[in-house]
């Protein structure tokens, strides 16, 4: 039961706009439009920032959007900030095996 | 203000049992679905496992079918996770998480989490 691929780490100067990928098959991303995105601060829990691909919870700043694109879906920063450095993780629903995680991908503001 | 609370998490030997505590707050526990998440240190998360509102339906990831088992007592705002026949790859932080209430298959809020470590 393999993880959704997403590249280990994205860096960006503050106010540039970053796109974290995460990429699965036809039997996740690609079948479904639950596709989910958190942000977990250092040693924190983490935090639901998309739901159903693009898709933001109250309170989560418009600064992050998500799209998604055949068997990839993506997530972008505007306007990035320190305190996003973070781990972002993305999720989907496989119904193998209910829900399945990104690999992560840990955010550098420089 | 939604609150979640894990408890029960300690070091434990190979092949020996473990039952996690949930404790809710802040919102009707019986009206959502509840999950168990882990995170080994240092590494990403994995979904554990799954239980509707009234306890009809239960989904384990394969990596715990057959040892884990999850259920809830809704009188009492409380979801739990009984592990048996512990591995050294089950080390991890153990967080639940609560379902949004329209079906996204997106967790809205988590606990701290609890560890769990594995090991002779």
């Amino acid at each position: 039961q393999s993880a959704l691929t997403q590249p280990a780490s994205v860096s960006g100067s503050p106010g540039q706009s970053i796109t974290i990928s995460c990429t699965g098959t036809r039997s996740d991303i690609g079948g479904y439009n639950h596709v989910s995105w958190y942000q977990q601060l250092p040693d924190k829990a983490p935090k639901l920032l998309i739901y159903d691909v693009s898709n933001r919870p109250s309170g989560v700043s418009d600064r992050f959007s998500g799209s998604k694109s055949g068997n990839t879906a993506s997530l972008t920063i505007s306007g990035l900030q320190a305190d996003d450095e973070a781990d972002y993780y993305c999720s989907s629903l496989r119904p193998s095996s209910l829900y399945v995680f990104g690999t992560g991908t840990k955010v550098t503001v420089l | 203000e939604v609150n979640l609370v894990e408890s029960g998490g300690r070091l434990v030997q190979p092949g020996g049992s473990l039952r996690l505590s949930c404790t809710a707050s802040g919102f009707n526990f019986s009206r959502f679905e509840m999950t168990w998440v882990r995170q080994t240190p240092g590494k990403g998360l994995e979904w554990v496992s799954y239980i509707t509102s009234g306890s009809d339906v239960r989904h384990y990831a394969f990596s715990v079918e057959g040892r884990f088992t999850v259920s809830r007592d809704n009188a009492n705002d409380s979801l739990y996770l009984q592990m048996t026949n512990l591995r050294v790859d089950d080390t991890a932080i153990y967080y639940c998480a609560r379902a949004t209430a329209t079906v996204t298959y997106a967790l809205d809020s988590w606990g701290q989490g609890t560890l769990v470590a594995v090991s002779s």
